[in-house]
């Protein structure tokens, strides 16, 4: 069965740093990039970025260039979401999920709720 | 980057047809995606390359492109067919983007 772990709900201090992990299962994690999407409450699907899953290459929207990091861990097949300096709009639920080569997103995380309050 | 321009809402009756467009200049080259997201879930691809139907999608779900309009369509809506919709793309370099979503409603 191929799925998505995500780790579990966070909540955080304005001017903290994230750090999400996503380890894969059911397939091999090196042949497949890893996307990050986040939703804030009540709001659409924002892509965050991308990192590969063999060679750890990146792309990220330009909103989040000087904050986030997207990471993996080969060994562990798991990859990463680190965001820094949070504020209360950073607030919502964060998605890994799957990109095929040709599928789109195909295979999706649970999902890590996020709270960001002093 | 660019946006992509999704109406907000769409309405049918069950047993009608649900047309949800997407519209971008870029889509004329791009392809386009379309995912479901039912409350409280994570989303689900339902169509991909403006046209494919991943298995376990159901034969009601197709996609059509157009120039810079891309078209998911759901014949014969179903109550459980009631969600938020989003198309996504991206362009030459890696970066992409999501639609607004559409909030399908099944009267």
């Amino acid at each position: 069965q191929i799925r998505l772990v995500q780790s579990g709900a966070e909540v955080k201090k304005p001017g903290a740093s994230l750090k999400v992990s996503c380890k894969a299962d059911g397939y091999t994690f090196t042949f497949y990039s890893i996307a990050w999407v986040r939703q804030a409450p009540g709001e659409g699907l924002e892509w965050m970025g991308w990192v590969s899953g063999n060679r750890g290459n990146t792309k990220y929207a330009q909103k989040f260039q000087d904050r986030v990091s997207m990471t993996t861990d080969t060994s562990t097949s798991t990859a990463f979401l680190e965001l820094r300096s949070l504020t209360s709009d950073d607030r919502g639920m964060y998605f890994c999920a799957r990109v095929g080569a040709e599928e789109g997103m195909d295979v999706w995380g649970q999902g890590t709720s996020v709270s960001v309050s002093s | 980057s660019y946006e992509l321009t999704q109406p907000p809402s769409v309405s049918v009756s069950p047993g009608q047809t649900a047309r949800i467009t997407c519209s971008a200049d870029a889509l004329s080259k791009r392809h386009a995606y379309w995912y479901q997201q039912k409350p409280g879930q994570a989303p689900v691809v339902v169509i991909f390359k403006d046209s494919e139907r991943p298995s376990g999608v159901p034969e009601r779900f197709s996609g059509s492109s157009s120039g810079a309009t891309v078209t998911l369509t759901i014949s014969g809506v179903q109550a459980e067919d009631e969600a938020d919709y989003y198309c996504q793309s991206g362009d030459s370099s890696g970066v992409w983007v999501f639609g607004g979503g559409t909030k399908l409603t099944v009267l």
